[in-house]
């Protein structure tokens, strides 16, 4: 089956205490995303990978880090989240920036 | 950079009635994204439309490049189509910043038995 897989699904940390959410895809897509969704402003991008060791910022890149070290996986790190880091996230994957994209099922992260 | 505007942003209607949901964009764009997203987060793509008009089930998406414009529809709503649905746009990197889909803040429907 076709799938985009995030974890965990939700977590709560504390400021500071870096994370890792991973994201996989196992349609062999060229190109994967970060995105944060909040109440009142929508889907904006984090960062984005075209291939293997291609990343770039998206529009709201200040706090992330990300590494794109195999075609599958994607993982979103922050070395130090902040209570405006609270929000839903979800990793996506398509062919092409152009082209149908697959979902993970969202993170929400709660920093406090 | 792209400006996706939806309307409605909410939408309450009777089962059975005929749904429409509208998108306006601000610059020239090679696709467009309809997409759902239920209660619980899951967001998944409904649609991928350049010109023309699609049809899957029930809904239905007509996109008018000339007018930047495109709208979803649903016949015969059911409660089960109860989500936020989600328009997106690519209009191709533009040497700076993001290069990916821009999101409208999505249309919130309620469909009541």
């Amino acid at each position: 089956e076709a799938q985009v897989t995030q974890n965990p699904r939700y977590l709560i940390t504390v400021t500071g205490k870096k994370l890792t959410v991973t994201c996989s895809q196992n349609m062999n897509h060229e190109y994967m995303s970060w995105y944060r969704q909040d109440p009142g402003l929508g889907l904006r991008q984090i960062y984005y990978s075209m291939n293997v060791e291609v990343t770039d910022k998206g529009d709201v890149p200040e706090g992330y880090k990300v590494s794109r070290k195999e075609k599958r996986n994607f993982p979103l790190i922050l070395e130090s989240p902040s209570p405006n880091q609270t929000s839903l996230y979800f990793c996506a994957s398509s062919l092409t920036p152009s082209g149908e994209a697959f979902f993970g099922q969202g993170t929400r992260l709660t920093v406090v | 950079k792209n400006e996706v505007e939806q309307s409605p942003q909410n939408l309450t209607a009777q089962e059975g009635e005929f749904i429409t949901i509208n998108c306006s964009y601000s610059v020239g764009i090679s696709a467009l994204h309809w997409l759902q997203q239920h209660p619980g987060g899951g967001i998944v793509s409904l649609f991928m439309l350049s010109s023309g008009k699609k049809k899957h089930g029930r809904l239905i998406a007509t996109i008018n490049i000339q007018e930047k414009h495109s709208s979803l529809h649903i016949t015969a709503s059911h409660p089960r189509d109860s989500a936020v649905y989600i328009c997106a746009v690519y209009d191709g990197f533009s040497g700076g910043g993001a290069d990916g889909l821009t999101f409208g803040k999505g249309t919130h429907l309620i469909i009541q038995p």
